[in-house]
Order: structure tokens, then sequence, then C-alpha cells
């Protein structure tokens, strides 16, 4: 299964863009990139999901790569609430969502 | 009213009982996992079923068995508990019917097990 690679933690400053980076290198044809979160004391919530071309919708936008080795989440303007552990995971879509594997994520703090 | 409910929210029980984690859907949804988390490990999939009649083992079914009563209902049983499985337990559901595969999972909030 293609895995993915994240930071351990990243800190941003309130009101200020956030880009969390994601590595795929052996990312399949086939593979969706997805964007969960977990905020503290909850169950991951979807954040946005893409196959090639860059997504947007109202909680952040999804930049991906050309050659689709890499995506980067993008919060436009952080707020306290978008403290949270971030799952960047690849889902085979030969397969559906039984291929999701969480790794540990990317720990963002928010710095008021 | 939660889409997903799981019940307990918080369970501590000893080495050997028979433990259940009840999961309750209001979305509709077909498809139900069951995953696992613990500290520096992210989420393991347990379990995971797309109908009343389906079940499929995960990555760590080991030591686990559940039952999908009814298209709403996915219960995760430890039939003898033993301490590695203190664990934070989740419940998932995803409609399972994008055209894209890509499908979107709703997670309830989870049940904290801990084992004596």
């Amino acid at each position: 299964d293609a895995k993915t690679t994240q930071p351990n933690s990243m800190e941003s400053n309130e009101e200020e863009p956030v880009h969390l980076p994601c590595n795929h290198s052996t990312i399949s044809g086939t593979d969706y990139i997805h964007w969960y979160r977990q905020l503290p004391s909850q169950g991951p919530e979807y954040v946005i999901h893409g196959l090639t071309s860059n997504v947007n919708n109202r909680m952040a936008s999804l930049a991906i790569a050309e050659d689709r080795k890499s995506s980067t989440l993008i919060l436009h303007r952080a707020t306290l609430r978008d403290a949270a552990v971030y799952y960047c995971i690849l889902s085979d879509s030969n397969f559906g969502n039984e291929k999701l594997t969480f790794g540990t994520g990317t720990r963002l703090t928010i710095i008021p | 009213d939660a889409d997903v409910t799981q019940t307990p929210r918080n369970r501590i029980t000893k080495t050997g009982k028979r433990i259940m984690l009840e999961c309750s859907q209001t979305k509709g949804h077909d498809r139900m996992y069951w995953y696992r988390q613990d500290p520096g490990l992210g989420l393991r999939l347990i379990y995971y079923s797309f109908d009343v009649k389906d079940i499929n083992k995960g990555e760590i079914s080991d030591g686990y068995s559940v039952s999908r009563q009814a298209q709403a209902k996915f219960s995760l049983s430890l039939e003898s508990a033993i301490p590695n499985q203190t664990a934070l337990y989740f419940c998932a559901t995803s409609d399972g019917t994008s055209s894209s595969g890509a499908n979107v999972l709703t997670f309830g909030a989870g049940s904290r097990l801990t084992v004596l």
C-alpha cells in the first residue's frame, strides 16, 4: 500500500495561512489523496480530497503536485479551532474506503 | 443527536472479561468500520462491513469479532479482553456510492477502553 510522510508537528500564528505538506512518492494512478483532521477528544473528521487537480472547499484547499508525489493542505486563515492532528491518507479507488490507512499525522498548534 | 453514536464512551474492565462496544448511525450508510487508535500509532482498521451480510477483516482483527445487526448497527466484541487492547476505538460510516471511489468517512466520538 502507498504510504504518506508528514512532519510530526507544525506551529502557525492565528489568522495566518497554514501549509501542511504531505509526501506520497509511491502513489499509484488510482489513489485519491484525502485529508482528515482530529480535534482534541474527538473522532477524525473529513477535510478534503482530490485526485489530480487542486480542490477547494469551505474548510481548506488542496494543492496537488503535477507528478502527484506530494500535496499540501492549505488553511487560508488559521483560527484556534484549527488546532488538531491532520492526517494525509491515500485510498485506492479500486477498493474504496477499506484501504484508508491513517498514519500519525501532523499536530498543528495555533499560536494566539 | 450525533450521526454516529458510540456506547459506552468510557469503560474500564478486567483481563478476561467479555466487552462489547456498540455503534449506531442515522446517516443511512451501508458501510461501517471499526478502528483502533493507540498513542503514536495513528488509526488501524479492525473490521469493516459493506452491508448487513458482509463482514471483512481489517489489518488487526485478531482478538476481536463484530456483528452487523442491522444497517444502522455495528458492534465490536472483545471475547476475552487483555491489557494490550487498551485503546481508543472509533466507529465510522460511509455511503460507498461515490462513483469516484473517494468516499467520505464519518466518525463517532470514540470509546475509550481500559483493560486492567
